[in-house]
């Protein structure tokens, strides 16, 4: 099988960049996926990572590193917008679909 | 750019009692996926169907059964509701099996009484 550790909330200030890790157990591996989610509201794709290294789209990031099965997502310049669900998402060989983590509630305060 | 519609938005159900959630998409995807949200546990995979004609079992099929219409149309069927079934329901689509990007619809909120 598959699981994804991410932690269940992260905080921080306006304008300040935030770090949310994921790391995964699988069976194979193909990629990591982000996806964002407000308040209930459909999750959006953000970003796909399938080879080592840092993948950068305007103020996010993400990272992969195969060897030790973890990923993140790096948000600069954070806005009140970007106070949302996070989820990290894996393709392995075991399921020919996405498996989701648990997601992190990202809070941005003023 | 309607993308993927889910209907209803809203349900409440007595127990026992039995519906069809409806799922369509309008970007000529093969792949098609049922999931449920509950607090803190993300999305759990229902069933999906990676092209017209197939359907698979995701990690919590139990208490569901789906129909894939056409390319089009995803529906999930619950036969005899339970309070456990009491979730937001997510269809989603995606190009191809192996395609990590998946189009969300704006979700089921399905509430079993």
């Amino acid at each position: 099988g598959q699981s994804l550790e991410q932690p269940s909330e992260v905080t921080a200030v306006e304008g300040a960049i935030v770090q949310i890790n994921c790391t995964y157990q699988t069976s194979g591996f193909y990629g990591l996926s982000w996806y964002q989610q407000h308040d209930g509201g459909a999750p959006t794709f953000l970003s796909y990572n399938a080879l080592d290294g840092l993948e950068e789209t305007g103020r996010f990031s993400s990272f992969l590193s195969r060897s030790d099965s973890y990923g993140y997502l790096l948000l600069q310049e954070l806005q009140m917008k970007d106070s949302a669900s996070y989820f990290c998402a894996v393709r392995d060989k075991g399921y020919s679909t996405l498996t989701f983590g648990k997601g992190t509630m990202l809070l941005v305060s003023p | 750019n309607a993308g993927v519609t889910q209907t209803p938005k809203f349900q409440v159900l007595k127990t026992g009692q039995s519906m069809t959630l409806q799922c369509a998409q309008d970007m000529n995807h093969n792949s098609m996926y049922w999931y449920r949200q509950d607090p803190g546990m993300g999305l759990r995979l229902i069933y999906y169907s990676a092209s017209e004609g197939t359907t698979d079992k995701g990690e919590v099929p139990n208490g569901y059964n789906v129909s894939r219409l056409n390319k089009r149309e995803f529906s999930l069927r619950l036969e005899s509701a339970a309070p456990s079934q009491t979730s937001v329901y997510f269809c989603a689509s995606s190009e191809g099996q192996l395609n990590t990007e998946a189009f969300f619809g704006q979700g089921t909120r399905l509430t079993v009484v």
